[in-house]
């Protein structure tokens, strides 16, 4: 049963360097095709896709943020760990991590497992 | 980055009524479209890729359908685990974007 976790922090203070842990099961990111990725959800708000890495170590990040994050990931931990710099009181959010699975060229690539979600609170 | 417009952004429904959820993207997308649904203090959950594609396990009552840059979430006979909120999601370009979300809520 593929599981994935988050762990960190759960206040930080403004800015202060985020530190987040991605532990996952039953899939090795390994296989071609298979990444990992953080999306966000600030209370009450949409979710929004923060980083990706994949399984032979391509990142991707969100413009708007990619001064501030890195994504790594460990698979002999079984680990995708995010940072983000310089925290802000409106980077209050839940921080999910998710398997991105490839579906075949016809179908794409999609978060088909989410781990539950780690609310964050940034305030002094 | 393409930005996906949902509408509308809640709807109030009974048991049993038709829903019907549009996400447009700024640009055209192909076929790269998902769509989630997402209960209050739960993780998301992929529901349809591929704009029409049901992920496994899904019930047959929600489908998806649209080309280009306007796509549609329909729930058929919609049931009382099926009230939540709803989101698109692209897939062809960095950096993936959501729709704002839709709120499916109790007439």
């Amino acid at each position: 049963q593929i599981t994935l976790k988050e762990s960190g922090p759960t206040l930080v203070k403004p800015t202060q360097t985020l530190t987040l842990t991605c532990t996952f099961s039953d899939f090795s990111l390994t296989n071609v095709g298979e990444a990992v990725g953080w999306i966000r959800q600030p209370p009450g708000k949409a979710l929004e896709w923060l980083a990706l890495i994949y399984w032979d170590d391509d990142k991707r990040y969100s413009p708007s943020l990619q001064s501030r994050l890195a994504i790594t990931k460990d698979t002999s931990k079984k680990e995708v760990v995010l940072t983000m710099t310089n925290m802000d009181p409106v980077d209050t959010a839940t921080y999910y991590c998710a398997r991105q699975f490839f579906y075949g060229p016809g179908g794409g690539n999609w978060f088909d497992h989410w781990g539950q979600g780690t609310l964050v609170t940034v305030s002094s | 980055d393409v930005q996906m417009i949902q509408s509308p952004s809640s709807v109030s429904a009974s048991v049993g009524d038709r829903v019907t959820i549009t996400c447009r993207a700024t640009q055209g997308i192909n076929t790269w479209l998902a769509w989630y649904q997402q209960k209050p203090g739960r993780a998301p959950k992929l529901l349809i890729y591929a704009i029409s594609t049901l992920q496994s396990g899904v019930p047959s009552r929600f489908s998806g359908s649209g080309s280009g840059t306007d796509f549609t979430l329909t729930i058929n006979s919609l049931q009382p685990e099926d009230f939540a909120t709803y989101y698109c999601q692209q897939g062809n370009t960095f950096p993936r974007t959501f729709g704002q979300g839709t709120k499916v809520e109790f007439k």
